[in-house]
């Protein structure tokens, strides 16, 4: 089955700095790509996806990109700010019979410091 | 607020007993999954309805797990004799076609 990594599992940035957070997957067969914010005591909450025909999209401070070849895809913030302190998970999942069940990464807790 | 709702928020309980948790999904959103998170892990996958029909289980579903789905709308999962690595948060997902996935605020199962 699917598996992905993820990496930093915790990112420590100022207030303004830009902020990346890495995923690997294993399965070519993966097509969309979604990222998700949890804060405590919270479900997941979906912040930007990417499908695979596409190498990169941008919603206002984040932007995602994806590399098919290598099998990584990566979430980008800019401009950081402290509500943006969470932990962000990234996640696969592939179409057909696997009927769009994700299989998450292990989260990385990121801490803007004003 | 995503629109998924799950009940109990929290629930507390003795080994050996059983629970059930109750999902309800956005109102058109005909597929649903559940997942488990354990504490500083991301969501685990543990099974998929279409409309009522269980689609998918998890080998992470072992025989004390079942989960239905009436009438394709609101759905129910039960541990029965729980044991204590049972202990996590039950997500609930709803979706419908192949847009996102909309996660509920879980059930936080503690088994003592």
């Amino acid at each position: 089955g699917e598996n992905v990594e993820q990496h930093p599992s915790t990112l420590s940035v100022q207030e303004g700095d830009s902020a990346v957070i890495k995923c690997t997957y294993s399965d070519s067969a993966s097509n969309y790509f979604p990222w998700y914010k949890q804060e405590l005591g919270k479900g997941p909450q979906l912040i930007i996806d990417i499908r695979s025909n596409v190498g990169e999209k941008k919603d206002q401070r984040i932007a995602v990109t994806l590399n098919k070849t290598a099998k990584h895809f990566s979430l980008h913030i800019t401009e950081t700010q402290p509500e943006d302190s969470a932990v962000y998970f990234c996640a696969a999942s592939t179409g057909g019979t696997s009927y769009g069940k994700l299989t998450f990464g292990q989260g990385t807790i990121l801490t803007v410091h004003p | 607020d995503t629109g998924v709702s799950q009940d109990p928020r929290h629930k507390i309980t003795k080994r050996g007993q059983n629970v059930t948790f109750r999902c309800d999904p956005i109102s058109e959103h005909n597929r649903l999954y559940w997942y488990r998170q354990t504490l500083g892990q991301g969501p685990e996958f543990l099974t998929y309805f279409q409309n009522e029909a269980q689609l998918e289980k998890s080998r992470l579903l072992s025989d004390r797990f079942s989960a239905e789905r009436p009438k394709g709308s609101f759905s129910t999962l039960e541990i029965q004799r729980t044991e204590q690595g049972d202990s996590a948060m039950y997500l609930c997902a709803s979706r419908i076609g192949g847009g996102e996935q909309f996660f509920g605020p879980g059930t936080r199962l503690t088994v003592l």
